[in-house]
């Protein structure tokens, strides 16, 4: 496997079912991100993590629980969801970012299209 | 983080250079410009990153006047399958906060 990965790529759940996307980047990477994207909307950030470490939470509903067990490896934990949370989840990875110096170009993954009914 | 301001979609024909430009006024000294571009049901992929005045690769230019409060994406001779939604991010590279904005969604026809 190479770049990014996740897992499902589909994911259907009712509102009281309890379930985790995973996204496992192969590039050696130090930084990970979990991305929302609704239909017809832009991008929006909802976690950052650096070497593990959570830098961002951009004020998402604590029904959204990220876990970053090492700098390969980030969880998205899911229970007690909405309809409206159906959307498409998208994981990227980058290099640590250091402060200065160029963006760093982010990786992505196909992402995981979630569905709540 | 600096706001960018972009055209909502632009048509064009296989073959065409197409440019399009973004706007960041209130760009700040230590950020850089970034495009990405996505595809239908995929995640954005990076396609160039500037400073100032022209950066190229096998892919497109980036110009950025000296102001740098605009910017311009510049596709040669398009094809069909560069149809996508192209972004504009205005961003310090030490910063993890990634603003994307409604982007321009790109009709290339043959």
């Amino acid at each position: 496997e190479t770049g990014v990965t996740q897992t499902p790529r589909h994911l259907v759940m009712g509102m009281t079912n309890k379930k985790s996307l995973k996204c496992e980047q192969h590039l050696g990477h130090n930084a990970m991100y979990w991305y929302k994207q609704s239909a017809k909307k832009p991008l929006e950030l909802m976690f950052v993590y650096n070497f593990k470490e959570q830098t961002e939470n951009n004020s998402v509903p604590s029904r959204f629980s990220p876990e970053c067990p090492n700098s390969s490896h980030l969880f998205l934990h899911l229970h007690t969801l909405q309809p409206e949370d159906s959307a498409l989840y998208l994981c990227a990875s980058s290099q640590d970012m250091a402060s200065g110096g160029p963006y760093n170009e982010q990786f992505f993954g196909p992402g995981t299209r979630l569905t709540v009914l | 983080l600096a706001k960018t301001t972009q055209p909502i979609s632009m048509d064009s024909y296989e073959g065409q250079e197409v440019n399009i430009t973004c706007s960041h006024n209130n760009i700040a000294t230590n950020d850089y410009i970034t495009w990405y571009q996505q595809f239908p049901s995929q995640g954005p992929r990076f396609i160039i990153q500037g400073y100032k005045t022209k950066v190229t690769n096998e892919v497109a230019s980036l110009f950025i006047p000296a102001d740098r409060k605009s910017s311009t994406l510049s596709l040669p001779r398009v094809s069909l399958s560069d149809t996508a939604v192209y972004y504009c991010l205005v961003g310090e590279g030490g910063g993890f906060k990634t603003i994307f904005g409604a982007g321009t969604r790109l009709f290339v026809k043959a």
